[in-house]
């Protein structure tokens, strides 16, 4: 089944620590983003990467840092720096087509949360 | 900058009633897509259906419909015949060559 996964549906993190969020697809999509969603909010663009090796920060990319080493693969990294971490987090795919606007296909989600 | 504005932040529905979720979009580009999506209280998003700056006939799937008013900068949803299954949060959203915004949402709730 193709779809995007990712990991752990639940996180648990100490202050101070980094963390890494995991997200996979097997669309074949070359985009891929993180988006971070707060309580009776919407989404909000932290990172996004539209190929292999190549990324771009959006609105809220402070305290964050991602990859994108495989087409596969986009992991969210959460740095210490990050002062408010606890939230919902979305990683989404979808096909590049420049002038185009594909619907983006989102993974289940990570709910991270600082004790 | 590019602006979403959601400004239902809930909504009550009888079933099998119609019920329209208001959008409205702020933005100078000229080529642009609007989205709606549907996420349940598992937190998944769900893509309902898609609107081009440049497309002249309203986007409908099943169900749903997008009330594309240009001039006006509005992109409604329209859910008729509702159902049990359509209470969930609802997001708008607008993506152009280098950006993608979401509203705040809309709780939409379908009493029986």
């Amino acid at each position: 089944d193709g779809g995007i996964t990712q990991s752990p549906k639940y996180l648990f993190r100490k202050e101070g620590q980094n963390v890494t969020l995991s997200c996979e697809q097997n669309l074949n999509h070359d985009a891929m983003y993180w988006y971070r969603q707060d309580p009776g909010q919407g989404l909000r663009l932290i990172y996004y990467s539209q190929i292999v090796n190549d990324f771009q920060k959006g609105d809220i990319a402070e305290g964050y840092s991602v990859s994108r080493e495989k087409k596969e693969s986009f992991p969210l990294t959460v740095t210490s720096a990050q002062k408010n971490p606890t939230a919902f987090y979305l990683c989404a795919s979808s096909p590049w087509t420049y002038g185009s606007y594909n619907e983006q296909f989102f993974g289940p989600g990570t709910r991270l949360t600082v004790l | 900058a590019q602006k979403i504005t959601q400004t239902q932040p809930g909504m009550f529905v009888q079933e099998k009633e119609a019920v329209t979720l208001d959008c409205t979009y702020d933005t100078s580009d000229q080529s642009y897509g609007l989205f709606w999506y549907k996420q349940p209280s598992s937190g998944e998003m769900i893509f309902l259906i898609y609107q081009g700056s440049y497309d002249e006939q309203n986007a409908t799937e099943g169900r749903y419909s997008l009330n594309f008013q240009k001039a006006r900068k509005s992109a409604n949803l329209v859910i008729s015949a509702s159902q049990l299954g359509d209470s969930a949060m609802y997001f708008c959203a607008m993506r152009t060559n280098n950006d993608m915004r979401f509203g705040a949402g809309t709780r939409l709730t379908v009493k029986p």
